[in-house]
């Protein structure tokens, strides 16, 4: 499995936006970056996922670098609801292998 | 709506006791999983289940056991062989290609006393 490598913490200013990065240097070709997130003693939300093309929802934007060996979350107008812990995790596209969630990025939304 | 739910949300149990964590979902997913926190730390598999009456452990399924009898529900016995049971435990869903990701539960925080 790949594994991936975050930043342990970090601050954003309230309406900036929020950029989270996550390496994952070893990822296979048939593997997805997910994202999640987990505001304190709850269960971890689905953000968002990706192959190879950036992708947008609702909640965030998820850029991936052409070599795939790395990608950042985006936050474009970070809230005080928006600090949690976010989690990046590589899966790959079929059949299911174990998957590790690290200690992931506490990103501390300050107003 | 549909969801996860675990029950209770905290539980309290004498050392030496078993203790069963509820997770039942209404989302017609067919894999489901235990995750395992402890403070500051990410999440370890215990147990995961692709379809009924089939599961496997994960990373740390030492002093845990798990059934599989209906689609939804999962529940999970930490047993009295489990060194360190106080933690916050997660229960999770998904489909088998996990388009949409994980759906997590709210979690239950056991303690051992």
């Amino acid at each position: 499995d790949a594994k991936t490598t975050q930043p342990p913490s970090m601050d954003c200013a309230e309406g900036r936006a929020a950029n989270l990065p996550c390496n994952h240097s070893t990822i296979s070709g048939n593997e997805y970056v997910y994202w999640y997130r987990q505001i304190h003693s709850q269960g971890p939300q689905y953000i968002i996922h990706g192959l190879k093309n950036n992708e947008t929802n609702e909640m965030a934007s998820l850029i991936i670098t052409e070599d795939r060996k790395s990608s950042t979350l985006i936050l474009p107008h970070a809230t005080l609801r928006d600090t949690a812990v976010y989690y990046c995790i590589i899966e790959p596209a079929g059949g299911y292998q174990k998957v590790t969630f690290g200690t992931g990025t506490k990103l501390q939304v300050i107003p | 709506d549909g969801g996860i739910t675990q029950s209770p949300k905290y539980l309290f149990r004498k050392e030496g006791q078993n203790v069963t964590l509820s997770c039942e979902q209404n989302l017609n997913h067919d894999a489901m999983y235990w995750y395992r926190q402890d403070p500051g730390q990410g999440l370890r598999l215990i147990y995961y289940s692709q379809i009924v009456n089939d599961f496997q452990k994960g990373d740390i399924a030492e002093g845990y056991s798990v059934s599989r009898e209906k689609k939804e529900s999962f529940p999970l016995t930490v047993t009295s062989a489990q060194k360190n049971p106080t933690a916050f435990y997660l229960c999770a869903s998904s489909t088998p290609d996990r388009v949409g990701g994980y759906t997590f539960g709210s979690g239950t925080r056991l303690t051992v006393v």
